[in-house]
């Protein structure tokens, strides 16, 4: 199992500029989670997918900020515009249909210049 | 609404040592309890989780963690700590639905 799968792994990118961040869930899973890691906040849920339907997007920091899940293996989190305080570990996660445990990815690592 | 508190951000061990983590959370029910190791620039791995049953509970890397509902503790350890487990590690707990509420996390640093 090659687990949950993110893209890029490192993003570097100036204010203004539009970000995408990729996740491909763990096959067979039907519920994926955004997160976002800062050294002030800790891990903050962003926004979660059940069945490709968002359930609960009331982390979504601001309307800057959208995410889609157009099929089961495919997710995206976008930021535009991108902002400084936007820099942090963005992590994808999933879980088993009537499974509670989640199963990260490695991370991407945005910089917002 | 559940939440956890690691009471340790930051601790120290010897190599060969043991560990032991702290982790209190408060929820009315029984929670579901998990820990997550973090390995600088990695994401989270999951170490053990606790439903219900044996309130001793297995986990990978030799470790183990201990349910106890009267003190609403989750507490991590391990007997014999090894460099590699120098990592970042988070409690969590969830209600049953898709919630997972985590802990600041503890740094653990393994001297030689």
């Amino acid at each position: 199992d090659a687990g949950v799968i993110q893209s890029p792994r490192h993003e570097v990118t100036e204010m203004g500029q539009e970000v995408t961040l990729r996740c491909k869930p763990i096959s067979g899973h039907n519920s994926l989670f955004w997160y976002r890691q800062t050294m002030m906040r800790g891990l903050e849920l962003l926004i979660y997918f059940n069945n490709n339907v968002p359930i609960d997007d009331s982390g979504m920091p601001e309307d800057r900020f959208s995410a889609k899940m157009p099929n089961a293996s495919f997710s995206t989190l976008k930021i535009q515009p991108s902002e400084p305080r936007d820099s942090a570990v963005y992590f994808c996660a999933s879980t088993p249909p009537e499974g509670e445990t989640q199963y990260f990815g490695p991370g991407t690592r945005l910089l917002v210049l | 609404a559940q939440s956890v508190t690691q009471p340790d951000i930051h601790i120290t061990v010897s190599e060969g040592a043991s560990l032991e983590l702290r982790c209190n959370y408060s929820y009315g029910a029984t929670p579901y309890l998990f820990w997550y190791v973090q390995s600088p620039g990695q994401g989270l791995q999951l170490l053990l989780k606790y439903f219900s049953g044996d309130t001793l509970v297995q986990g990978i890397k030799g470790f183990e963690a201990e349910f106890k509902r009267s003190q609403s503790s989750f507490n991590l350890r391990k007997p014999s700590v090894h460099w590699s487990d120098a990592a970042e590690y988070f409690c969590a707990v969830g209600a049953g639905d898709y919630k997972l509420s985590f802990g600041a996390g503890t740094t653990v640093t393994v001297r030689a």
